[in-house]
């Protein structure tokens, strides 16, 4: 069983397009994120729910919107997307609101924007 | 804001020679220390944290790192390194006054010749 899940996997897509990346995990974990790895490798949070909860909001473009349904799934819908998008987007969770266990890493979602 | 600093971006090494890699966080109260290894085309997995208590912690994979509250570092080092030890690795830290958000330094690239 895979602990924290992402669909798809790769994503190509055209400028100006809308798309959705999907997270869910199976661990019972509370709090939820997104991170963005650049073509660096730097990795930078973007959001964090914390049982559908909006706790950590980044300088983010609005086009970038998190939703959790619930708090096993932290969505991210991404509008009119630009050529600087283009990264592999991480979700991760972690037990407490804190993080202080750590994260548990999806397997990420390699877009790329043409 | 606090941050956090790989000090190597890329070290390559022979098989059987001996690892350290620098990462220094910058002062921000209690911190609790990560080190994470990114597999080539892979996600995010913990090798080893620091919370409190012994400085000297033991991971997975024969890692280890040590906590020097004074330098403010938790360098990450193994005797002898192995050709499957080629990754990304990242140092992170989480600062509890930023709310669980988990930082992360730049990453460095460790790519082991056989």
């Amino acid at each position: 069983d895979t602990a924290v899940s992402q669909t798809p996997k790769y994503l190509v897509t055209q400028m100006g397009n809308d798309k959705s990346i999907k997270c869910e995990q199976n661990l019972g974990h509370d709090t939820m994120y997104w991170y963005k790895q650049d073509s660096k490798k730097f990795l930078k949070i973007m959001f964090s729910y914390n049982n559908k909860e909006l706790i950590i909001n980044e300088t983010v473009p609005n086009r970038f919107s998190p939703k959790s349904p619930d708090k096993a799934h932290l969505n991210l819908h991404i509008n009119s997307l630009e050529l600087g998008d283009s990264a592999v987007y991480f979700c991760a969770s972690s037990p407490k609101g804190q993080g202080t266990d750590g994260y548990t890493f999806g397997s990420g979602t390699r877009l790329t924007v043409v | 804001a606090q941050s956090v600093s790989q000090h190597n971006h890329h070290v390559i090494l022979s098989e059987a020679a001996s690892l350290e890699l620098g990462c220094n966080y910058s002062y921000g109260g209690t911190v609790n220390l990560f080190w994470y290894v990114q597999y080539p085309g892979q996600h995010l997995q913990l090798l080893l944290k620091y919370f409190s208590g012994d400085p000297l912690v033991k991971g997975i994979k024969g890692f280890e790192a040590e906590f020097i509250k004074s330098k403010f570092s938790f360098n990450l080092r193994k005797p002898s390194v192995q050709w499957s030890d080629t990754a990304e690795y990242f140092c992170a830290a989480l600062f509890y006054n930023q709310g669980g958000k988990l930082i992360f330094g730049q990453g460095t690239e460790l790519s082991v010749k056989p």
